[in-house]
């Protein structure tokens, strides 16, 4: 069974860092593109960022290209979303998701998502 | 990248069909075939109904249809069922290796 389990969210002030994981299991993770998509408290959702199997391409949503940045182990099944330089319109809960293999263009797994807070 | 329209929310019975679109442009929708459709229940993580604007992965119900007209794509429920009653969020490629998403309807069964 494929399963992503995010961690790391919490509470920071605006200017802080924070890192997410995402612990992925039940497949051949280092076969697959992986991606971070947000979604604010009740609102739409928004794509993060995108990384290649090997970590050869990384691509960003302008509204975090500088801040974050999206890296993977594939020894440890694990993705990670160091964000730096938080701000109040960052607060959302992050999903981890798969790429979906018969496309490569939408997200066929998704985790349940962690919330990052940020608020003095 | 400008989040593609959705309808705020829509309705139907039980059994009726109901249809949601998603409109972008000629730089998203419109020029790749690569819309794909969420479900997403409350408090629960989003799960992929539609791809490739009219393909069903395993497992979704033949009652969920996608279809693409210009700059529009649409999601159809054939014959609503309770269960069907939740957010729906539209996604398309918009090149560059970019995505947008639509802002989400809430579907809600009568």
């Amino acid at each position: 069974e494929v399963q992503l389990v995010e961690s790391g969210g919490g509470l920071v002030k605006p200017g802080g860092s924070l890192r997410l994981s995402c612990a992925a299991s039940g497949f051949t993770f280092s076969t697959y593109h992986m991606n971070w998509v947000r979604q604010a408290p009740g609102k739409g959702l928004e794509w993060v960022s995108s990384i290649t199997t090997s970590s050869t391409y990384i691509y960003y949503a302008d509204s975090v290209k500088g801040r974050f940045t999206i890296s993977r182990d594939n020894a440890r099944n694990s993705l990670y979303l160091q964000m730096n330089n938080l701000r109040a319109e960052d607060t959302a809960v992050y999903y981890c998701a798969r790429d979906d293999p018969y496309s490569g263009y939408d997200y066929d797994y998704w985790g349940q998502g962690t919330l990052v807070t940020v608020s003095s | 990248q400008s989040a593609l329209t959705q309808p705020r929310s829509v309705s139907g019975s039980p059994g009726q069909p109901v249809t949601i679109s998603c409109t972008g442009t000629s730089r998203d929708v419109g020029d790749y075939n690569y819309v794909s459709w969420y479900q997403q229940h409350p408090g629960k993580a989003p799960k992929l109904m539609i791809y490739d604007v009219t393909k069903r992965p395993s497992g979704v119900p033949d009652r969920f249809s996608g279809s693409k007209s210009g700059n529009t794509a649409s999601l159809t429920i054939s014959g609503l069922q309770a269960e069907d009653e939740a957010d729906y969020y539209c996604c398309s490629y918009a090149g560059s290796y970019t995505w947008v998403f639509g802002g989400g309807t809430k579907l809600t069964v009568l």
